[in-house]
């Protein structure tokens, strides 16, 4: 069973950079896509985009100057960055398993809550 | 603001159905069959209701079904139980750059 589960800090202050790790377990990172969706406080899902593991990345064009994806394969995870973070960055932040090509996400974490504040 | 419409908020009594719409345009919903279904619960992991229109995941009652008429997707809920209390949200791909794109979500009161 596919298990996925987020960690990094809950407090970012603004212009700083919010890093998240997602620990795959039951699977290994290097077989899928991956993918990364937040939730602003009381909106919507945001897609914030995938990436696999050679290096294919696609990213949410409203956030593409500030965000990256990596994997670390010794470790089964991967991580967000995204740099220059202001108050418009708090949000509940997925990790999922991306299906292509079929742009599906079947596969989610919990979420974390990342709050942008000094 | 979301790029596809969801209504805010639907009911219903256990047993009953209901539909949550889902529109686009002919970029995304009305232009591919790639539109997919999911279930927010508070403090519990998104899960998948529906794929590519009309597929339901192992595991996903059957209950729950997709379907499509033009730029418009429904995720139909028949015998409604308390369960099934919770947030819906769609989504699609589209060609216009950011790749996928979300309803603005559902919430689903079972009365």
């Amino acid at each position: 069973q596919v298990q996925l589960q987020e960690s990094g800090p809950g407090l970012v202050k603004p212009s700083e950079t919010l890093s998240l790790t997602c620990t795959v377990s039951g699977d290994s990172v290097i077989s899928y896509y991956w993918s990364w969706i937040r939730q602003p406080p009381g909106r919507g899902l945001d897609w914030i985009g995938y990436f696999f593991h050679h290096g294919t990345t696609n990213y949410n064009p409203s956030l593409k100057s500030r965000v990256s994806m990596s994997v670390d394969t010794s470790k089964n995870q991967f991580s967000l960055n995204l740099t220059s973070v202001t108050a418009a960055d708090t949000a509940v932040y997925y990790c999922a398993r991306f299906r292509r090509p079929d742009y599906y996400m079947d596969i989610w974490g919990q979420g974390t809550l990342v709050t942008v504040s000094s | 603001q979301s790029a596809l419409t969801q209504p805010a908020s639907v009911s219903g009594s256990p047993g009953q159905s209901i539909t949550i719409s889902c529109t686009g345009t002919y970029s995304d919903v009305g232009g591919y069959n790639f539109v997919s279904w999911y279930q927010l619960r508070p403090g519990k992991a998104p899960k998948l209701m529906i794929s590519e229109v009309t597929t339901r995941p192992s595991g996903v009652p059957d209950r729950f079904s997709g379907s499509k008429s033009g730029n418009t997707a429904s995720l139909t809920i028949s015998g409604l139980q308390a369960e099934d209390e919770a947030n819906y949200y769609c989504s699609s791909y589209t060609n216009s750059g950011t790749l996928v794109v979300f309803g603005g979500g559902t919430k689903l009161t079972v009365l």
